[in-house]
């Protein structure tokens, strides 16, 4: 079964101290693997898109990394508004579903 | 903004009723999505359609119906409604079915 895990759940981090976050997905075949930031109350904004391992996209101080496994969202030197939820969803091969995970609840502490 | 917008932004009514909710893509997308969102939950998708063809199903109940009109605007009809309906239900939309979505503001339904 194609399946999304997120980790850690909730992060807090000071300003300017630089972490990851973990997308972890099981498919049988990956289309493409996507980053979004949600606000609460708000619809996910769209981040970045990766579709092979290896593939690297960067917008501002967030970068998204791809593995076989997994994805990782590094953040370099937070500031308080970047505090969010951070979604990432897949898409698998021979499907047009898209499986979100949970989410990881970033907080940046001034 | 993302450019897709939904209606109404949010929506109270009693157990047992039926509801609509509408959502117009951004100019050029021809795919519509639709997804719940509850607290204890994260984002279910419910129904993908693509100028006007259902093109996939996720977890939506029998309750739940969905369209897309020639104009490229959706609406999901919720019908028989419970009090685990009370969510946030937001569309997104993508120019095909292998894009990214962009996702409107969401409508609040609260179920009393």
């Amino acid at each position: 079964e194609d399946q999304v895990t997120q980790s850690p759940e909730a992060l807090r981090l000071q300003e300017g101290e630089s972490s990851s976050l973990n997308c972890s997905y099981t498919v049988s075949g990956l289309r493409g693997l996507f980053w979004y930031r949600q606000d609460p109350g708000k619809g996910p904004e769209f981040l970045f898109t990766l579709y092979s391992a290896g593939e690297e996209k960067e917008k501002e101080r967030l970068k998204a990394t791809l593995t076989k496994k997994e994805s990782f969202l590094h953040i370099t030197a937070p500031k308080p508004e970047d505090s969010a939820t951070y979604l990432c969803a897949v898409q698998a091969r021979g499907t047009y579903k898209y499986i979100f995970g949970t989410g990881t609840r970033l907080k940046v502490l001034a | 903004d993302s450019g897709v917008t939904q209606t109404p932004k949010h929506l109270i009514t009693a157990t047992g009723q039926r509801v609509t909710l509408r959502c117009s893509p951004r100019s050029g997308d021809l795919s519509v999505y639709w997804y719940q969102q509850s607290l204890d939950q994260g984002l279910q998708f419910l129904i993908q359609y693509y100028n006007g063809e259902e093109r996939a199903k996720g977890n939506i109940l029998e309750r739940f119906s969905a369209q897309q009109f020639p104009d490229l605007h959706s609406e999901l009809n919720l019908s028989s409604l419970e009090l685990g309906d009370s969510a946030l239900y937001f569309c997104a939309s993508s120019p095909s079915p292998n894009n990214e979505q962009f996702f409107g503001p969401g409508t609040r339904l609260t179920v009393l």
